[in-house]
């Protein structure tokens, strides 16, 4: 069973616009939601992240939405910018004798110049 | 580069050879985790480490795999009589635990691409 999906498998935004990738979860014992991008053979790099007791968290071009009772986060990125491209997984932590972080499929960001 | 490396970025290997992958972590981080990814995929939970202690195996990893960390600083990941199946990214990542915080980010490695014949 898939606790976390992004629904979403691309995406394309023009260069200075909005980007915004979705993350939906099955699982309310998640405690800790994160993003990280990935670019081709490289990998998963950190973005940001958000506690499930929060709902946003803003880090320069990037803020992390969650809404709780919808189990749904979302990753803005304002500006987009061409080097944003990339591909983005959503993962949520979960404490079950040691921290263990279930990834979504990812969605594939274009930002077009 | 105090990243997290390893070695090799790329191996191919025929059906039923063993191969073995290494993985040097940042080098405060306890603790060490492999994951396995696939095409289309996100990365799956294989195993983790704290210091040299392995404290938790994904049931996606079969009596063929086994994971080392001796030291409690790099990590070995060996896969005996590979199978097609096999054929995946690699990754590993590390973390630091840090008291007062109930989760520490990941920070990864660029991956072993396996390629079984």
């Amino acid at each position: 069973d898939q606790q976390v999906k992004q629904n979403s498998p691309s995406l394309s935004v023009q260069e200075g616009r909005i980007s915004i990738l979705n993350c939906d979860y099955t699982n309310s014992m998640f405690d800790y939601f994160l993003w990280y991008k990935k670019y081709p053979a490289e990998g998963p790099t950190f973005l940001i992240s958000i506690s499930s007791i929060k709902d946003k968290n803003e880090d320069g071009r990037f803020t992390v939405f969650l809404n709780k009772s919808a189990k749904h986060l979302s990753l803005h990125i304002v500006p987009s910018q061409p080097g944003d491209s990339a591909v983005y997984f959503c993962a949520a932590s979960i404490f079950s004798g040691t921290y263990k972080y279930i990834f979504g499929t990812g969605t594939r960001l274009k930002v077009l110049a | 580069d105090t990243g997290v490396s390893q070695d090799p970025r790329h191996k191919i290997t025929k059906r039923g050879q063993n191969v073995t992958f290494r993985c040097d972590p940042i080098s405060e981080h306890n603790r060490l985790y492999w994951y396995r990814q696939t095409l289309g995929q996100g990365p799956e939970f294989l195993t983790y480490f704290q210091n040299e202690a392995q404290l938790e195996k994904s049931r996606l990893l079969s009596d063929r795999f086994s994971a080392e960390r001796p030291k409690g600083s790099f990590s070995t990941l060996e896969i005996q009589r590979t199978e097609q199946g096999d054929s995946a990214m690699y990754l590993c990542a590390s973390s630091h635990r840090t008291s007062g915080r109930t989760y520490n980010e990941q920070f990864f490695g660029p991956g072993t691409r396996l390629t079984v014949l």
